[in-house]
């Protein structure tokens, strides 16, 4: 697609559902990133994609948390029995494969509030 | 933890000014540097980008990068009140993928 699309915008949960967050990168780039941020915050890097695999998960903050990416392009956030300190917003963003130019495009984000 | 520090201000500047935002990281093998724009409620939007020392110019925009001090800033001159906004320095490992933010300065450009 022409930007990074992030599904759902909005998402409200009770304290110990599971969610899933979905991200459907820039067509042609191969490295996928999940961030989350919370209010007055940077963006907190979780965990990075270079195709399908996880280049790197050591952002991940516990194995409550999982992201998955089968087929190199749509990545999947999957967070179990959520806490209420995992409401922040969660930004996908991908980039061009590498260089010295690559750069991070990001998505709208998805909002995730546990009540 | 590679850290990115930044003043959270508000810096507030007046129309038409010059506005000077500066960023400190503490890995010295840093290799690219990134300068973010993000508005209330909105995702990141990139700037510009520097990975070699000295000054980088786009339109009203500077970047400025000084590796040995480990320093990075952002000039907007003819400051306008659209440029109302957090702007988040971000770095970039040198040799690997990983970015890491630091927590915004946000300006407000009064009219």
């Amino acid at each position: 697609g022409a930007g990074v699309s992030q599904t759902p915008s909005n998402k409200v949960t009770e304290k110990g559902k599971y969610v899933e967050l979905r991200c459907d990168p820039i067509s042609g780039h191969t490295a996928l990133y999940w961030y989350r941020q919370s209010l007055g915050q940077g963006p907190e890097f979780l965990i990075y994609f270079q195709g399908t695999g996880a280049a790197d998960d050591s952002g991940l903050p516990n194995d409550r948390f999982f992201a998955v990416r089968p087929e190199g392009s749509v990545s999947t956030l999957k967070i179990q029995r959520t806490e209420r300190g995992d409401s922040a917003v969660y930004l996908c963003a991908s980039s061009p494969g590498g260089g010295q130019d690559l750069v991070l495009t990001f998505g709208a984000g998805s909002r995730l509030t546990v009540l | 933890q590679k850290e990115v520090e930044q003043n959270s201000g508000p810096l507030s500047v007046p129309e038409g000014a010059i506005a000077s935002l500066n960023c400190t990281y503490s890995d010295r093998g840093s290799q690219s540097f990134f300068w973010y724009r993000q508005y209330s409620g909105k995702s990141p939007e990139l700037i510009m980008f520097i990975y070699s020392n000295g000054d980088k110019e786009d339109g009203r925009f500077t970047a400025q990068l000084n590796k040995a001090s480990q320093y990075v800033s952002l000039l907007i001159r003819d400051s306008q009140p659209s440029d109302s906004a957090t702007y988040l320095c971000a770095v970039r490992e040198y040799n690997f993928n990983k970015f890491y933010f630091g927590s915004g300065t946000k300006l407000n450009v009064k009219p």
